[in-house]
């Protein structure tokens, strides 16, 4: 079945460090991979996504994902957190073929002054 | 910039009332769907829905469970019977084609029942 897991429920890092959350999926198909981003009492914010054109992904905030399919990944970097990436980010992965997205359980990420 | 909205942003319920969760989806978007996150949990797919019918479902989405599009604007989520475990922050979200893989999403309602 496919799954996506997201290692570190848990994150935190000091404000102009490197954020890196990670995600890992299980498909026997080419997916189709997201990150949204969840702020307090908000909804899902999609911030990247990945549709099998080039594998470096940009996406909004100056958030950035690679795919990797040797390794199953799709983790999600930004070079220097700010305060205002505080949030829960999830990985959600749609397998070609179906409607619906499948969603990790979610990294809160915390930002240290 | 167009978005999907979701009334009301709260409901309190008691169990076994039925509740009804209204979403207005992107306008010329023709892809819609359900999805819940119990506290403190992952977001869940319950059901896609195109051309007025259910596309796809998932084993949350049982018999109490009912999708509408009564009009040219909403996309309603019913819950029959509610339970307690029906607790959770429910999203609607929809897409202008399956193709695209995008899916935008509401704020969420959350629904509490007692």
């Amino acid at each position: 079945a496919q799954s996506v897991t997201q290692l570190g429920s848990h994150v935190s890092v000091s404000e102009g460090a490197l954020v890196l959350l990670r995600c890992n999926y299980s498909s026997s198909v080419p997916p189709y991979l997201f990150w949204y981003v969840q702020y307090p009492n908000q909804g899902l914010q999609l911030l990247l996504k990945y549709t099998s054109a080039a594998t470096l992904v940009k996406g909004i905030n100056g958030f950035e994902a690679e795919f990797k399919k040797s390794e199953t990944s799709f983790h999600l970097t930004k070079p220097s957190a700010h305060m205002s990436d505080a949030a829960e980010y999830f990985c959600a992965v749609r397998i070609s073929g179906t409607y619906k997205y499948i969603f990790g359980t979610g990294t809160r990420l915390k930002v240290l002054a | 910039e167009p978005e999907v909205t979701q009334t009301p942003s709260h409901q309190v319920t008691q169990m076994g009332q039925e509740v009804i969760l209204r979403c207005v989806p992107i306008s010329n978007h023709l892809y819609f769907y359900w999805y819940r996150q119990i506290l403190g949990q992952k977001v869940e797919f319950l059901v896609s829905f195109y051309n007025n019918e259910i596309s796809e479902k998932s084993e949350i989405f049982d018999d109490q469970f009912s999708v509408e599009r009564p009009d040219g604007s909403n996309f309603t989520l019913k819950i029959r019977s509610t339970k307690l475990e029906d607790s959770a922050m429910y999203f609607c979200a929809s897409g202008d084609s399956g193709a695209n893989n995008e899916q935008f999403f509401g704020p969420g309602t959350r629904l509490t029942v007692l």
